[in-house]
């Protein structure tokens, strides 16, 4: 039931920027999107979150459409630790804010 | 940043028996937990819902009598899986938020049980 889509898998060469997009067409005004990775058998681990303006922080940026239908998540310069599953997510305030996951993006960083 | 615990890494147990998994926040007091099941190559599936002092929430499909989920204090929320299965077999994840819904959630390592 996760009201975001994302590609399933993407490639990216080492060194250059990886560009995740997700569209939340149907996320209400005040739905923050969130956007978690998970390593292969560890467990998720956060990355960044925005409402309506770009926002950046020491992992990403992400930048956030103005009519909020999507966003799309950069890792300026990828890294082969980047490979990941990466998942956009709006969390369900009406249901104590919980988390349902979508399948993601799987993000594989190339020597 | 804020730290999940989750223990055991990993658990081997023979079929029919119970097990206990502990996920604690370390640094904060985590008013609601969540717990997530995870099988091979698939997404994380939501288990319950775990707010401190009161019976877990549990998601649609999810047996309530064979996922046991107690979180008695602030820090520390546990999931029994009881009568073990093979099917039971998966990747469990806890994750715990500090404050309101709009918080992020911080999420445990994880633990890969296999029933034998």
């Amino acid at each position: 039931d996760a009201k975001t889509t994302q590609p399933p898998s993407m490639d990216c060469a080492e060194g250059r920027a990886a560009n995740l997009p997700c569209n939340h067409s149907t996320i209400s005004g005040n739905e923050y999107v969130y956007w978690y990775r998970q390593i292969h058998s560890q467990g998720p681990q956060y990355i960044i979150h925005g409402l309506k303006n770009n926002e950046t922080n020491e992992m990403a940026s992400l930048i956030i459409t103005e009519d909020r239908k999507s966003s799309t998540l950069i890792l300026p310069h990828a890294t082969l630790r980047d490979t990941a599953v990466y998942y956009c997510i709006a969390p369900l305030y009406n249901q104590g804010g919980k988390l349902i996951f979508g399948q993601g993006t799987e993000l594989s960083v190339k020597p | 940043g804020a730290v999940v615990s989750q223990h055991p890494s990993r658990v081997i147990c023979k079929s029919g028996t119970s097990v206990k998994i502990e996920c604690r926040s370390l640094d904060f007091q985590a008013t609601t937990m969540f717990w997530y099941r995870q099988f091979p190559k698939q997404s994380l599936m939501l288990m319950a819902t775990s707010n401190e002092g009161s019976k877990a929430t549990y998601e649609q499909g999810v047996e309530k009598d064979k996922f046991l989920i107690n979180h008695a204090s602030l820090t520390l929320s546990t999931l029994t899986v009881t009568s073990a299965h093979p099917e039971d077999s998966s990747f469990y994840i806890c994750s715990a938020r500090a404050g309101a819904s709009r918080e992020k959630l911080f999420f445990g390592s994880g633990t890969q049980l296999s029933v034998l």
